[in-house]
């Protein structure tokens, strides 16, 4: 049973729109999320990350939303662009644990139209 | 060369084959790991090394053995692997384990795997 779940396989958003890129997950010892961005032919890139402790942070245009009670974050991209099209994945981790080990989602493929 | 790098980018071999896919680091990590991308599926965790010391074995199956020479490089050999084996095989690389688990891990490109 998938722990991290990203329900969207795609999303399509016009340039200079506000993107929302959603996330949900079953373990309620998850403490630690992070959102990957991955460019075909590339590895994914770390993009922005929250600790359980908090409920909002903010990068730029990249703010990160959670909702411990709800099991779900978000990822706000405003105003989106089309260099931001690629592929989002959320990950999860026990930020106590020893090995670092991440659970990922099935990622959402974004396209920003020009 | 920067960041994480992967070789070979692609690799196609038999089921009978023993291939080698070699990642390495110039970041000046401590910890690297091997992840599994089936189609359709989430990035899954194989195997942890800290310090070249394996800490984590996701329950992945003896015909795949890593090996960790020295923090800057992480083997996978390969050898009698399943068509089902076929996937994106991603490395990737932390500053360490004792930050509590919430240490940054920067991935390679990958190695896109196929087993005829």
């Amino acid at each position: 049973d998938q722990q991290v779940k990203q329900n969207s396989p795609s999303l399509s958003v016009q340039e200079g729109r506000i993107s929302i890129l959603n996330c949900d997950y079953t373990n309620s010892m998850f403490d630690y999320f992070l959102w990957y961005k991955k460019y075909p032919a590339e590895g994914p890139t770390f993009l922005i990350s929250i600790s359980s402790i908090k409920d909002k942070n903010e990068d730029g245009r990249f703010t990160v939303f959670l909702n411990k009670s709800a099991k779900h974050l978000s990822l706000h991209i405003v105003p989106s662009q089309p260099g931001d099209s690629a592929v989002y994945f959320c990950a999860a981790s026990e930020g106590g644990g020893a090995t670092n080990k991440l659970i990922f989602g099935t990622g959402t493929l974004l396209a920003v139209q020009p | 060369e920067t960041g994480v790098t992967q070789t070979p980018r692609h690799l196609v071999m038999g089921m009978t084959n023993k291939k080698s896919l070699k990642c390495e680091q110039h970041l000046g990590h401590n910890a690297m790991y091997w992840y599994k991308q089936s189609a359709k599926k989430p990035l899954e965790l194989m195997f942890v090394y800290n310090f070249k010391e394996q800490t984590e074995n996701n329950s992945v199956p003896s015909r795949f053995s890593p090996e960790c020479p020295n923090s800057s490089h992480l083997f996978l050999h390969l050898h009698t692997l399943q068509p089902e084996d076929s996937a994106l095989y991603l490395c990737a690389s932390s500053q360490d384990l004792t930050s509590g688990g919430t240490d940054t891990q920067y991935f390679g490109p990958g190695t896109r795997l196929t087993v005829l």
